[in-house]
């Protein structure tokens, strides 16, 4: 079965450079997550898009961005890079499904782009 | 508040002995409940939700909204189990998930 795609799988740029991570969900899949994970750390939920829209926002920084395109991949733009910013990227994707008890949603997980910041 | 709490960032125990990982969560409402293993080199993937109440790979977890915990069980360990193992919490519907620490489980021959 089709799995959450994301590119680059590593990247390495130096400080002050831009960077670009790219995410394409699983096939219908309508919402697409940013999640950041620190070394050690557990991952921290950046941004998240439905139908193309912004649906919610975590604790990212003003020097990055992102952006859902029409074929629902994603774009997270990141500027000015620090040292800080190195880690994993993981982008997840998910399509709520009724059930039962309530609306539900599980969020199906890419392999994480490793961002390294020299 | 939400916060998840994974008080063991290590776990060890032997092939064959009962494994238990806690998980505490603050939440002002219903949260929906996961556990989130990752095995070597592999990505994150869903072992648990709590709605469904279901044993995944002889692993279960019963939420305790008294006590506020989501501990993941397993009666006798295998070699396999060894992994990364995320609690997270969402609110209702499409949100984001908040993520525990981790536990890191190895399982001993």
């Amino acid at each position: 079965a089709a799995g959450v795609i994301q590119s680059p799988r590593h990247l390495i740029k130096e400080k002050r450079e831009t960077a670009t991570l790219k995410c394409y969900p699983i096939p219908r899949h309508d919402t697409v997550y940013w999640y950041q994970q620190g070394p050690g750390q557990d991952p921290q939920f950046l941004i998240s898009f439905y139908e193309k829209m912004q649906s919610d926002k975590g604790s990212i920084p003003d020097r990055f961005s992102a952006q859902q395109f029409s074929d629902y991949h994603s774009e997270l733009n990141m500027s000015s890079l620090e040292l800080g910013d190195s880690a994993l990227y993981f982008c997840a994707s998910s399509r709520l499904v009724g059930l039962a008890g309530g609306p539900y949603n599980e969020q199906f997980f890419g392999p994480g782009t490793r961002l390294t910041v020299l | 508040a939400q916060r998840v709490t994974q008080p063991e960032k290590l776990l060890s125990v032997f092939k064959g002995a009962p494994v238990e990982l806690k998980c505490n969560y603050s939440y002002s409402g219903s949260p929906e409940l996961f556990w989130y293993v990752q095995y070597s080199r592999q990505r994150l993937q869903l072992l648990l939700r709590h709605i469904s109440r279901e044993s995944i790979k002889g692993f279960t977890a019963d939420l305790n909204k008294g006590e506020t915990s989501f501990h993941l069980k397993k009666p006798f360990a295998q070699e396999e189990d060894s992994a990364m193992y995320y609690c997270a919490l969402s609110g209702p519907g499409a949100q984001k998930l908040v993520f525990g620490q981790g536990t890191r489980l190895t399982i001993n021959p």
